[in-house]
Formats: C-alpha cells, structure tokens, sequence
C-alpha cells in the first residue's frame, strides 16, 4: 500500500525565493497534517485539514506561509519569501478521522529545506 | 495543557542488550499514547500504540503498557538489534492533536 507520498526530498533555494513543497495522503483518509521539525523545536503542527478543510492553523509560523488543500487526494504548503530560518524538513502526515484520539496518523518521508 | 517527557539520549547499547527508553506524560481527559521510530533521512513510523489505561502496545519486539496511575508509557526491547539504530519518539494524542516528546536518540554496536 502507499503511504504518504512527499515532493520534492530535497530542496535548496535562496533566500526570497517561492518554495512549494507537495504531499499525497493516504487513499481514504480525511485528516491531513503539515509538521516541522527542527533540532531547536523539534516536531511542531503547522496546519491540520479535515475533509479538505483548514481547522487548525495556529501553527503556521507567519504569512510567508500558506498552505492549501484543493482535493482530498492533495495538499501543498507553501513559503513566500522562503527566508534562511525557514530550512527544516517539513512532514505531512494523513489519518482516518484526525479528531479521535486513537486513529494513529502516518507519516510521509518529508522534504528537507534549505534556504542560503 | 498536554505534554510528553521521555529520556535524554543519546543511548549506546550492545546488540542483544535490553533496552528502556521512558516516557511520561501530563494529559486532560483521556489520550491515546503512541511510539513512532524514525531512521536517518526517513519519516516517523508509528511503531506501536495503546488507547486505554492497561493496554500493551507490541510490535517488532518492542512493548510498551499504557499506566495511568503513574501516567507512563515505557518502551522496551528485550534483545535490540544493530538494525533498531534510530530516533524513538514518545507521543500522545487528544483528539487530533499529537504532543512528541523531544526524541531519544538509540544506537545499537554490533
């Protein structure tokens, strides 16, 4: 079966420069996740969609950020203007029925970002 | 709030050492607790879970045992391989929300 499927797995780019970074969940879940992790702040939620629909997004650091979920079957997150402190690697992780506590959500390789 | 606190890494062990990562947690109402192991350049794999106080969570020799009264959820192995080398994370979840505890670095020498 295939898992959440992430692109690009690398990305380097300059500073000011646009990044979109694209996720496919899981066929059939509903819950759609955009994480990253640091090695200052570790794992943090940046978005959760359910249905397609953005329900939380107090994690999204800033406006330079945005993220959107135009079917079920695809989400992008992206950085306008990507700055330096931007570079992490960035997850997306899919689950069935995000909102009960035991529906474990699964995650994708994730795309490490590097702005210079 | 909800939070996750596991054990500082990192942890070198032999091959066939047991192994004990600990975790503990602070929760309102009644969470699902997970570990998810993550390899060098990979994503988060979950690697077992428990929903209710009591349950044991098993998977690839691992155990873990969902104890509300001392609101822990402890991994072990009994016998760790070279190939278990990785970054163990403690999580728990309420509703839709996961708090992971910082990540426990273990590597195993042949």
């Amino acid at each position: 079966d295939a898992g959440v499927i992430q692109s690009p797995r690398h990305e380097v780019t300059e500073m000011g420069q646009e990044v979109t970074l694209r996720c496919k969940p899981i066929s059939g879940h509903n819950s759609l996740f955009w994480y990253r992790q640091t090695m200052m702040r570790g794992l943090e939620l940046l978005i959760y969609f359910n249905n397609n629909v953005p329900i939380d997004d107090s994690g999204m650091p800033e406006d330079r950020f945005s993220a959107k979920m135009p079917n079920a079957s695809f989400s992008t997150l992206k950085i306008q203007p990507s700055e330096p402190r931007d570079s992490a690697v960035y997850f997306c992780a899919s689950s069935l029925s995000g909102d009960r506590s035991n529906q474990p959500q699964h995650f994708g390789d994730g795309t490490r970002l590097s702005i210079l | 709030g909800n939070s996750v606190t596991q054990m500082e890494g990192p942890v070198t062990l032999s091959e066939e050492a047991f192994l004990t990562i600990n975790c503990t947690y602070t929760a309102t109402g009644y969470p699902s607790l997970f570990w998810y192991v993550q390899y060098p350049g990979e994503g988060l794999q979950l690697l077992l879970k428990a929903t209710k106080a009591d349950d044991k969570g098993s998977n690839k020799g691992f155990e873990a045992t969902y104890r509300k009264e001392t609101t822990s959820f402890h991994l072990e192995k009994g016998s760790v391989q070279v190939s278990d080398s990785a970054v163990y994370f403690c999580a728990l979840k309420n509703d839709y929300k996961l708090s992971f505890g910082a990540g426990t670095t273990v590597t195993v020498r042949a």
